[in-house]
């Protein structure tokens, strides 16, 4: 079965580092794999979609990888603020309906 | 521009209770609409999800149901909560762009 990893640990760094997470699956070939934010007690937020045939896409402080022979994603932040603090879910969308698989996300921190 | 939202917020139930959670989305037609559940510090699991009226799919067998009686409409039923139906709900809606749009999410507990 399709399974998707996600770092459980919490990332910690220092405002103005770039925040770099990671995103694992196994056993798909995804049409298109999409990053997420989630605060505490809301519901997540849609950053970025990234399809197969992208190596990489870019909004404003975020960039995401997509290898898809490695199975991987690297979502980062580049000049990370106490504002991005946050958990970051990875999805995959499958093709045979719009049915998204979620990773168990990552929880970033970012210290002043 | 489009709106999604869910109520309750929260909510205490007893075990054998029902339960009803509601969910409408305003600004579009015909949306995919979705039932998740999250589980304290876990990720996301697909429940329910609906790509018109009445048409509803299930992805894991349990104690709830779900029903979609207008377009953008979308409810979560039990008819007897159990503790472990225990969790934060979130109601979602896309179209077949692919990504998914969220409601503030309804949190359960059950005693």
């Amino acid at each position: 079965s399709q399974k998707i990893e996600q770092n459980s640990e919490a990332l910690n760094i220092q405002e103005g580092k770039t925040a770099t997470l990671t995103c694992n699956y196994t056993n798909y070939s995804p049409a298109y794999l999409q990053w997420y934010r989630q605060d505490p007690g809301r519901g997540p937020v849609f950053l970025l979609l990234i399809r197969e045939n992208e190596k990489e896409k870019r909004k404003e402080r975020l960039k995401v990888t997509f290898d898809t022979t490695l199975k991987q994603s690297l979502f980062h932040i580049t000049a990370s603020q106490p504002a991005d603090s946050a958990t970051y879910l990875c999805a995959l969308v499958i093709n045979a309906g719009n049915m998204l698989t979620f990773g168990g996300g990552t929880r970033l921190m970012v210290k002043p | 521009s489009q709106t999604i939202h869910q109520w309750p917020a929260t909510l205490v139930q007893p075990v054998g209770s029902p339960l009803s959670l509601e969910c409408t989305v305003e600004g579009t037609s015909n949306p995919n609409l979705y039932w998740y559940r999250q589980a304290a510090g876990r990720g996301l699991q697909l429940l329910f999800y609906s790509v018109g009226i009445g048409q509803i799919s299930s992805e894991v067998p349990q104690n709830l149901s779900a029903s979609r009686p207008q377009d953008r409409q979308f409810i979560l039923s039990s008819k007897k909560l159990l503790l472990s139906d225990s969790g934060f709900y979130l109601c979602a809606w896309s179209h077949n762009t692919g990504e998914l749009f969220f409601g503030e999410g309804s949190r359960l507990t059950v005693l």
